[in-house]
């Protein structure tokens, strides 16, 4: 157990549904980045959040939203979705915003949509 | 914008054997680090290795060590005394030293070993 909690595991939509993808980070960490992990597209960086406030965003699409509670849990909206958004969503943590910390990954949900 | 390159999709190993992953990647920086890290089949990512681009000396954990290539922009891993546990796919990752950054993947490579 990394420490970093990812809920639900799997999820299976259709076409054009809303889902919301739910991180918890490692406890003290900060920092929550958010990935998307393809076949054709390797791990890509959608967004990242830093106590709370957007810090940087990566290739996440405009149907895709993200934000960061006051508790430090993360919340992956993604909405009109399509067979192409099917891919493992990960979630990372870390204690700082800069450069060298490692990060810590959660497990992954893996998102089907039929 | 950062690059990172992993020229071999694929590569196998016997046990008690040495195997050596490539990687370079393409930066305009001077401070940046860079990191190995491990997929098992149970897909979790777990961090092998780091290395900070301003220190010479090559880093090691255990069985794992990198060489690292400043002037050539490589960072290989080598993981000596192959084990079964350590087949996974293993991806090469660059960041930059300014905060706010994110980590940028390789797109990895796959690596079986067998007994």
């Amino acid at each position: 157990d990394s420490g970093v909690t990812q809920t639900p595991k799997h999820l299976i939509t259709a076409t054009g549904q809303r889902v919301t993808l739910r991180c918890s980070p490692r406890s003290g960490d900060l920092s929550v980045y958010w990935y998307q992990q393809s076949l054709d597209q390797g791990l890509q960086f959608l967004i990242q959040y830093y106590n709370g406030e957007e810090r940087a965003k990566g290739n996440i699409l405009e149907r895709f939203s993200a934000q960061q509670f006051p508790d430090l849990h993360s919340e992956l909206n993604l909405s009109s979705l399509e067979l192409g958004d099917s891919a493992l969503y990960f979630c990372a943590s870390s204690v700082e915003i800069g450069p060298g910390y490692g990060y810590t990954f959660g497990s992954g949900t893996r998102l089907t949509v039929v | 914008a950062q690059t990172v390159t992993q020229s071999q999709p694929e590569m196998s190993v016997q046990e008690a054997e040495t195997v050596t992953l490539s990687c370079t990647y393409d930066t305009s920086e001077n401070n940046y680090y860079l990191f190995w890290y491990k997929q098992p089949p149970s897909r979790q990512m777990i961090l092998v290795i780091r290395q900070e681009a301003y220190k010479q000396q090559n880093a090691t954990e255990n069985r794992f060590s990198v060489n690292f290539q400043k002037a050539a922009k490589s960072f290989s891993l080598k993981i000596s005394d192959s084990q079964l546990g350590d087949t996974a796919m293993y991806f090469c990752a660059f960041m930059n030293s300014q905060a706010g950054t994110a980590l940028i993947f390789g797109k990895g490579t796959t690596l079986s070993v067998s007994s």
